[in-house]
């Protein structure tokens, strides 16, 4: 199975901060790869797709992009309604993994 | 429009079977793959399984042995059951369409005598 390594696994940022989250995948997933939002309550939400592709209705602060097995998205300015868990999804093969998610908080 | 909601009992006792319904609309079971997923509580997402839109099963190999999704596309409702219940494996549990576009609300499981 491949496995995803998710950092930080919590996190306190300010608002209007530069905030970057990574997932590292353990073997070559192409960029095929799913950011998810998942606030208290709440199902996630897909974010981005295809490792840079924003979903549909998400703000253009969100970004997504890779490094080599390194797989990161970015809020380029913090907005209080991004208070939320976040995780990565690799959809290379099956089964389907998750990284073990990030929980960003207020400073 | 597409929805998908899932139902099932809130309590199970340790050791007994899980049963859970999801129920689809919106798009057709013979189209689209729906995938289980389950979030034990304060922890993260964990993918269970699939229901392939032509009927084939994969499921997460960690929890294959205890496992079995179905489905009755006459009704919209793919199945989940899962036997040997233990505590942890209380959460919320999830269907979503393979595409991760839509998901139901969730339906939290307890597992407790």
């Amino acid at each position: 199975d491949i496995q995803m390594t998710q950092s930080p696994s919590s996190m306190s940022a300010s608002l209007g901060d530069r905030v970057t989250i990574t997932c590292q995948a353990s073997q070559d997933i192409g960029n095929n790869l799913i950011w998810f939002q998942q606030k208290p309550g709440k199902s996630p939400r897909p974010m981005i797709y295809y490792a840079t592709n924003l979903a549909n209705g998400v703000p253009s602060r969100f970004s997504g992009s890779r490094s080599g097995s390194d797989y990161s998205l970015t809020i380029s300015s913090l907005e209080s309604e991004d208070m939320a868990d976040y995780h990565c999804l690799q959809y290379k093969q099956y089964p389907r993994t998750f990284g073990g998610g990030t929980k960003l908080e207020l400073k | 429009q597409v929805q998908l909601t899932e139902s099932g009992p809130g309590l199970v006792h340790p050791s007994e079977t899980l049963s859970l319904t999801c129920t689809v609309s919106g798009f057709s079971l013979t189209g689209y793959s729906v995938y289980w997923v389950r979030q034990p509580s304060g922890k993260g997402l964990e993918w269970m399984g699939r229901m392939r839109y032509n009927g084939d099963t994969s499921y997460n190999s960690a929890l294959k042995s205890r496992l079995s999704i179905s489905r009755d596309t006459s009704k919209n409702q793919v199945f989940l059951k899962m036997n040997s219940l233990q505590t942890d494996d209380t959460g919320t549990y999830y269907c979503t369409r393979a595409s991760f576009d839509y998901w139901g609300q969730g339906v939290m499981v307890t597992v407790s005598s």
